[in-house]
C-alpha cells in the first residue's frame, strides 16, 4: 500500500529545455503532494508543497516561475522545470501524503522512487 | 526553531546490533519518522513514534523520549542489505516534516 510512482526515472536534455516530471500516488488519494531535490551526499531539500487545485507553497529560494508545479487531481503532481541549465542538473524526488495504507498515520510522506535529471 | 541532530556516520559489523540517535528541538510536535535511503533511491518509511516508548517492527525498532527531545533507531542482527542513509525527519506544529542531515550506515562483513 500507499505506492507512489514516478516518470521518468531518468531525463537527458540540453541547456534552455523544459523537462516536466509526473508524480502519481497509485492506491491513495494524496491530499497534499511535495517536491524535493537532492544533490550527491547532501541531504533531501523540499522545494515546493502543492495541496489539490491551489497553487504551490515554494521554499525560499525556489524559483517558482522556473519550477512550475501544477497539482491537477489528488493522485496527480507535475513539476516542469523549465529553461534548464546544467545547474539543475539532480534527483527529484516526490512524495505523497494522505495514505493510511503504508502502515504510518495519515500524515506520513511516502516517496516516489525519484527522477534524475541531467542537463547538458 | 527547530533544530534536528543525528551523527553523520556509523559503522557496524553483520550480525550486530546498532542504535542511531536523534536529538531535536522543537517549539511544536506532532511526532517523529525514521526513513531509510539507499544511495541513489528515494527515501521509503521506516517507523512513527508520538508517545513516548519503543516502538517495534520486525529487525527494527524506534524509541521516543518527548521529555529529553530524544530518538533512536535500533536495528538488530544486521545485514548487509541495511548498509543505507537513515534519516530523522521531525514533524512540526503545522504537519511540515523537518529532515535530519541522515546518518550513513556502512555495514561491514
Amino acid at each position: 500500500g500507499a505506492v507512489v510512482s514516478q516518470h521518468p526515472s531518468r531525463v537527458i536534455c540540453k541547456s534552455g529545455t523544459s523537462v516536466k516530471i509526473e508524480c502519481r500516488s497509485l492506491d491513495f488519494q494524496a491530499t497534499t503532494m511535495f517536491w524535493y531535490r537532492q544533490f550527491p551526499k547532501q541531504s533531501l531539500m523540499l522545494m515546493a508543497t502543492s495541496n489539490e487545485g491551489s497553487k504551490a507553497t515554494y521554499e525560499q529560494g525556489v524559483e517558482k516561475d522556473k519550477f512550475l508545479i501544477n497539482h491537477a487531481s489528488l493522485t496527480l503532481s507535475t513539476l516542469t522545470v523549465t529553461s534548464a541549465h546544467p545547474e539543475d542538473s539532480s534527483f527529484y524526488i516526490c512524495s505523497a501524503r494522505g495514505g493510511l495504507a503504508g502502515g504510518g498515520p495519515q500524515e506520513t510522506q511516502y516517496f516516489g522512487p525519484g527522477t534524475r535529471l541531467l542537463v547538458l | 526553531g527547530q533544530n534536528i541532530d543525528q551523527p553523520t556516520e556509523m559503522t557496524a559489523t553483520e550480525g550486530a546490533i546498532v542504535q542511531i540517535n536523534c536529538t531535536y528541538q522543537t517549539s511544536g510536535f506532532n511526532g517523529l519518522f525514521w526513513y531509510q535511503q539507499h544511495a541513489g533511491e528515494a527515501p521509503t518509511f521506516l517507523s512513527y513514534n508520538v508517545l513516548d516508548g519503543l516502538e517495534e517492527k520486525g529487525r527494527f525498532s524506534s524509541f521516543l523520549s518527548r521529555s529529553k527531545g530524544y530518538s533512536y533507531l535500533l536495528l538488530k542482527e544486521l545485514q548487509m542489505k541495511d548498509s543505507a542513509s537513515y534519516l530523522c525527519a521531525l514533524m512540526d506544529s503545522n504537519y511540515q516534516l523537518i529532515w535530519g542531515a541522515g546518518t550513513k550506515l556502512i555495514i561491514k562483513p
